[in-house]
């Protein structure tokens, strides 16, 4: 069974911070996908990443995928209180086969 | 597009009744239909994954009886949590695997939480 660590678990900071978030795992996944999950909501994809050593950036958010596939980051520049929310990052062996999720970093960012 | 529907939102019920979750893929075919178990402030847990016309494969720990699934079209998919217990209530989520515009998709619905009392 592949296994995704995920950390930090919990995450508070004040506005303006940087912070990273790192999922690390001993297998190799063909892509490694990034969500935000509001309370009561379903999780919403912010990235996919299928390269190893690919970098994507959405405006103050930068992603990377480890050249061999088995880890990612989720790097938040200048944090607002916006960011707050459920970070989960899941990776996948092969395209149609389900999603396996990191425990997730509860991020809550204070002004 | 890629949208998928759960209904309902929210379920209260009582201790020893059934409920059941209907996850629906609007605009496009999931052949593969996959349903998660999430408690509070803690990640998504697979329960089981299931293709269409076939018997759902579930993982290891969770009870194939007490969880029914039934995905018996390519856009809707149905759990089934029978004599349903207090430690049963949690969110639960479904997602949708399938091809939309030409390209892989896999979206989430926005989850049912389950309360029984």
């Amino acid at each position: 069974t592949q296994l995704l660590e995920q950390s930090p678990q919990f995450l508070s900071i004040q506005e303006g911070e940087n912070l990273t978030v790192y999922c690390n795992s001993s297998s190799v996944f063909s892509s490694l996908q990034w969500y935000r999950q509001e309370p009561g909501e379903g999780p919403v994809l912010l990235v996919t990443v299928v390269t190893g050593g690919e970098v994507k950036k959405l405006k103050r958010l930068t992603f990377q995928f480890g050249d061999a596939r088995k880890d990612s980051s989720l790097h938040i520049t200048a944090a607002q209180p916006g960011d707050t929310g459920l970070y989960l990052c899941a990776g996948d062996d092969q395209a149609g086969t389900a999603l396996i999720f990191g425990k997730g970093t509860t991020l809550s960012v204070s002004s | 597009g890629a949208v998928v529907s759960q209904h309902p939102s929210w379920v209260i019920c009582k201790s020893g009744t059934s409920v059941k979750i209907e996850c629906r893929s609007l605009d496009f075919q999931a052949t593969t239909m996959f349903w998660y178990r999430q408690f509070p402030k803690q990640s998504l847990m697979l329960m089981a994954t299931s293709n269409e016309g076939s018997k759902a494969t579930y993982e290891q720990g969770v009870e194939k009886d007490k969880f029914l699934i039934n995905h018996a079209s390519l856009t809707l998919s149905t759990l089934t949590v029978t004599s349903a217990h207090p430690e049963d209530s949690s969110f639960y989520i479904c997602s949708a695997s399938g091809r939309a515009s030409g390209a892989n998709v896999l979206t989430f619905g926005a989850g049912s939480r389950l309360t029984v009392l």
